[in-house]
């Protein structure tokens, strides 16, 4: 079982639509929980970062950690075009200089 | 702004040449990443360092080589280039330490392609 799984079928919205990603997990010891963006022919950004368990909000992007589910989401409220990209889970024990990434899931947010 | 700058976006090689991928980071970063991505696989860590002249194998070091004689630049190395290392390359960078290592800075790759 790969340590992180990330479904990466691609994923098309309407503009304006809610648009809902996620990743699970298998190591425990996870700590720090990321959400990297990429744009095409573009390297990944990082758009939003979890310590622990709980629930960040950053404009109309929501990250959710469930560490007893070994579950965390992503929630893009009020989808735009400029919003179409890749998005990579990432995550990492912390103290650890490595990341462990989901293989991405491609959004189209289309107007 | 923090850049991570790779030498080329495309790149055209032969099997069996030795292949040469330059990265430079501006941010005095310790840790240097280089990735590869492939669809349907994601990204995977080939090698890290996280000082000069240190390096780390990742997960798919089979082929490959790097080297960081400076601290802003990092080296892959493809000794004898094969068909199956046709990808996007990716360099990153990031600070070391609790906290720090999660933001990893990314250059726009290299798309190398092996015939």
């Amino acid at each position: 079982q790969k340590e992180v799984e990330q479904d990466p079928g691609p994923l098309s919205v309407p503009e304006g639509a809610i648009v809902s990603l996620n990743c699970t997990y298998s190591n425990s010891a996870f700590q720090y929980f990321m959400w990297y963006r990429q744009y095409s022919r573009k390297g990944p950004e990082l758009l939003m970062y979890t310590y622990s368990s709980g629930n960040k909000e950053d404009g109309r992007f929501t990250a959710q950690v469930d560490k007893s589910s070994k579950y965390i989401s992503l929630f893009i409220r009020d989808s735009q075009p400029s919003d179409s990209a890749t998005y990579l889970c990432a995550m990492s024990v912390g103290g650890n200089n490595r990341l462990a990434f989901g293989k991405g899931n491609q959004v189209v947010v289309i107007p | 702004d923090v850049k991570v700058t790779q030498s080329s976006r495309y790149l055209v090689k032969r099997t069996g040449e030795k292949v040469f991928l330059e990265c430079v980071q501006d941010m005095d970063h310790e840790n240097m990443f280089w990735y590869r991505q492939d669809p349907g696989l994601g990204l995977r860590l080939i090698y890290f360092s996280y000082d000069v002249k240190m390096k780390e194998k990742g997960d798919i070091p089979e082929g490959y080589s790097v080297s960081r004689e400076k601290k802003e630049r990092f080296s892959l190395i493809l000794e004898s280039a094969s068909t199956n290392q046709t990808s996007m390359y990716l360099c990153a960078s990031s600070f070391s330490g609790e906290g720090r290592a999660i933001i990893q800075y990314f250059g726009a790759g290299t798309r190398l392609s092996v015939l």
